[in-house]
């Protein structure tokens, strides 16, 4: 059974830095591209950022484009995401999820999902 | 970016009701196209993938049509468990996008 386990939120000033890790466990981490969604309080899914299984290619979200960065460590099983200049509206529950396929491509769909971790941006 | 509408946002329905909620891309997605539930407090579930296929483990009282631009997700027969939050989510192009969710309620 392919477990996720997120961690790292917390609560953090506006402008500030954040990383979040997520460990994966009962699957061949590499073979998959791992995503992050985050859901704001409250409100719908927002998808955030993925990357593939190598690394080697990364997408995000206008929203965050430019502020955060995805990455990986297979040798650790570790999804992580850098969150600068975090800003209120950055508050969220963040879901690391894995991808069906490898690469970011087309059919590809979330599952299974973490159980998140909060991250709070005070202004 | 597509955007995702899903109609309506919230509805009232009764166990073993017969349910139907839609789901229309701005542009068209092909069948790349994902249906997810959430349970109150608790994290989103995959429930159709690729327009029309059931996920593993999920109930045949599920199941999902539609290409293109217009979708849907039916539960034949609701269950105390569907009442959540459902939401729709194409995979065409990224960004990836999400509708912002179908409340079924008691």
């Amino acid at each position: 059974e392919v477990q996720l386990v997120e961690s790292g939120g917390g609560l953090v000033q506006s402008g500030g830095s954040l990383r979040l890790s997520c460990v994966a466990s009962g699957l061949t981490f590499s073979s998959y591209a791992m995503s992050w969604v985050r859901q704001a309080p409250g409100k719908g899914l927002e998808w955030v950022s993925v990357i593939s299984g190598s690394g080697g290619n990364t997408f995000y979200a206008d929203s965050v484009k430019g502020r955060f960065t995805i990455s990986r460590d297979n040798s650790k099983n570790t999804l992580y995401l850098q969150m600068n200049s975090l800003r209120a509206d950055d508050t969220a529950v963040y879901y690391c999820a894995k991808n069906w396929l490898s690469t970011p491509e087309s059919y590809n769909w979330f599952d299974p999902w973490g159980q998140g971790t909060l991250v709070t941006v005070s202004s | 970016d597509i955007q995702m509408t899903q109609s309506p946002s919230s509805l009232f329905a009764s166990v073993g009701d017969r349910v139907t909620i839609t789901c229309r891309a701005s542009q068209s997605v092909s069948s790349y196209l994902n249906w997810y539930r959430q349970k109150p407090g608790k994290t989103p579930e995959l429930v159709i993938y690729a327009a029309s296929s059931l996920q593993s483990g999920v109930p045949s009282s599920f199941s999902g049509s539609g290409s293109g631009t217009d979708f849907s997700l039916t539960i034949s027969s609701l269950q105390p468990e569907d009442f959540a939050t459902y939401y729709c989510q194409q995979s065409y192009s990224t960004p990836w996008t999400f509708g912002q969710g179908t409340k079924v309620q008691i």
